[in-house]
């Protein structure tokens, strides 16, 4: 199993660009999150899917973030327009309903300058 | 939403064992207790989980005091490599379609020659 796979690593944009961070979750796992962490905030999760719906998105800081999950395999996660404020490891993870853990990718480092 | 109180760091010297103590009083009857680390760089890493019995895994145990308002996290034999932030964190159950984590500040515990 390859795991939680985030794309890309690393990103560097310029203030007002939009920018989308994708993540594929563990075959099978009904369960997806986007946290972000910062050292000021540590990690904070911005929003949930389950079985590809969003059921919990009061994490997501405002309006310029937005997250889908257009099947079971695939999520993204975009910011339009991005500010300098938004730099942070974004890390997305997956599960597998009740019970378990969560299985967390190697994150995107995301730098707005 | 139960919190968890844990102290910001620890030491631990190679090969003794590490025991990282942690607060949920608020805690409600069906709610589990996660332990996740985070090594430098990396995403978060599942350990243990448990509800009210003890629980050991080929990583670490946990002890889950019998009024369910603290727990242990035990790594037997320290090493280098499990220097990390260490998260206890208390599963919150999110509508009628599943759990978050909601992650802390967690333990930073060093483990020395």
């Amino acid at each position: 199993d390859a795991g939680v796979i985030q794309s890309p690593r690393h990103e560097v944009t310029e203030m007002g660009q939009e920018v989308t961070l994708r993540c594929k979750p563990i075959s099978g796992h009904n369960s997806l999150f986007w946290y972000r962490q910062t050292m000021m905030r540590g990690l904070e999760l911005l929003i949930y899917f389950n079985n590809n719906v969003p059921i919990d998105d009061s994490g997501m800081p405002e309006d310029r973030f937005s997250a889908k999950m257009p099947n079971a395999s695939f999520s993204t996660l975009k910011i339009q327009p991005s500010e300098p404020r938004d730099s942070a490891v974004y890390f997305c993870a997956s599960s597998l309903g009740e019970g378990g853990g969560y299985t967390f990718g190697s994150g995107t480092r995301l730098t707005v300058v | 939403d139960a919190k968890t109180t844990q102290p910001p760091s620890m030491d631990c010297a190679e090969g003794r064992a590490a025991n990282l103590p942690c607060n949920h009083s608020t805690i409600s009857g069906n709610e589990y207790v996660y332990w996740y680390r985070q090594i430098h760089s990396q995403g978060p890493q599942y350990i243990i989980h448990g509800l009210k019995n003890n629980e050991t895994n080929e990583m670490a145990s946990l002890i889950i005091t019998e009024d369910r308002k603290s727990s242990t996290l035990i790594l037997p034999h320290a090493t280098l490599r499990d220097t990390a932030v260490y998260y206890c964190i208390v599963r919150v159950w999110v509508s009628n379609s599943g759990y978050e984590l909601n992650f802390g500040k967690g333990t930073s515990l060093l483990v020395t020659p």
